[in-house]
């Protein structure tokens, strides 16, 4: 599976957007980018995944660069409740088993 | 539905006892894993399986068994606890096909061995 590079933190002010930003300069044509976040304590959560499509969906939005070697996880009006460590996955969707491979992420501070 | 659940959410072992820790899933998955996350660190994998009678090991499987009897259990064995498994453990499950990227996980087990 491709290698993913993340800032390891990231603050943001309640109601606005937060970007978070994923590098993956060796991804190849069959893998596919995905996000989960992990709530303190709590078992990580989906967010999106996308291949090289930009995506959208009730909680967040996946903007993926033309050359696919990064991507930006977006969310429209951060509240507190995001306040998590966010992770960027890259793998094939191959329909076997999803063994995720996860980094040390980007804690994302949601703050008033 | 109560997707993925894990007992006991809280252990403490003594250095040399054995233990399971159990995991169950109601959707009917077929693949189903477990993860470790150290203080700071991601999760790691530790073992996988694709289906009833079908395990296969993952990124730091030494130290753990595991079986899959059934569908919906995957109980994760620690047969002689260290000090280096104090971790906090996840189970994840999901289904095959085009949904397989969607990881299901649950609540988490803190284990502590002294």
């Amino acid at each position: 599976d491709a290698k993913t590079t993340q800032p390891p933190s990231m603050d943001c002010a309640e109601g606005r957007a937060a970007n978070l930003p994923c590098n993956h300069s060796t991804i190849s044509g069959n893998e596919y980018v995905y996000w989960y976040r992990q709530i303190h304590s709590q078992g990580p959560q989906y967010i999106i995944h996308g291949l090289k499509n930009n995506e959208t969906n009730e909680m967040a939005s996946l903007i993926i660069t033309e050359d696919r070697k990064s991507s930006t996880l977006i969310l429209p009006h951060a509240t507190l409740r995001d306040t998590a460590v966010y992770y960027c996955i890259v793998r094939p969707n191959t329909g076997t088993a999803s063994k995720l491979t996860f980094g040390t992420g980007t804690r994302l501070q949601v703050t008033l | 539905n109560a997707g993925v659940t894990q007992t006991p959410k809280f252990q403490v072992l003594k250095t040399g006892q054995s233990m399971t820790l159990q995991c169950a899933q109601d959707m009917n998955h077929e693949y189903m894993s477990w993860y470790r996350q150290d203080p700071g660190m991601g999760l790691r994998l530790i073992h996988y399986s694709v289906g009833a009678g079908i395990t296969d090991q993952g990124e730091v499987p030494n130290g753990y068994n595991v079986s899959r009897s059934t569908t919906e259990d995957f109980p994760l064995r620690l047969l002689s606890a260290a000090p280096s498994q104090t971790s906090v453990y996840f189970c994840a499950s999901n289904p095959r096909g085009d949904t397989s990227y969607e990881q299901y996980f649950g609540p988490g087990t803190r284990l502590t061995v002294t």
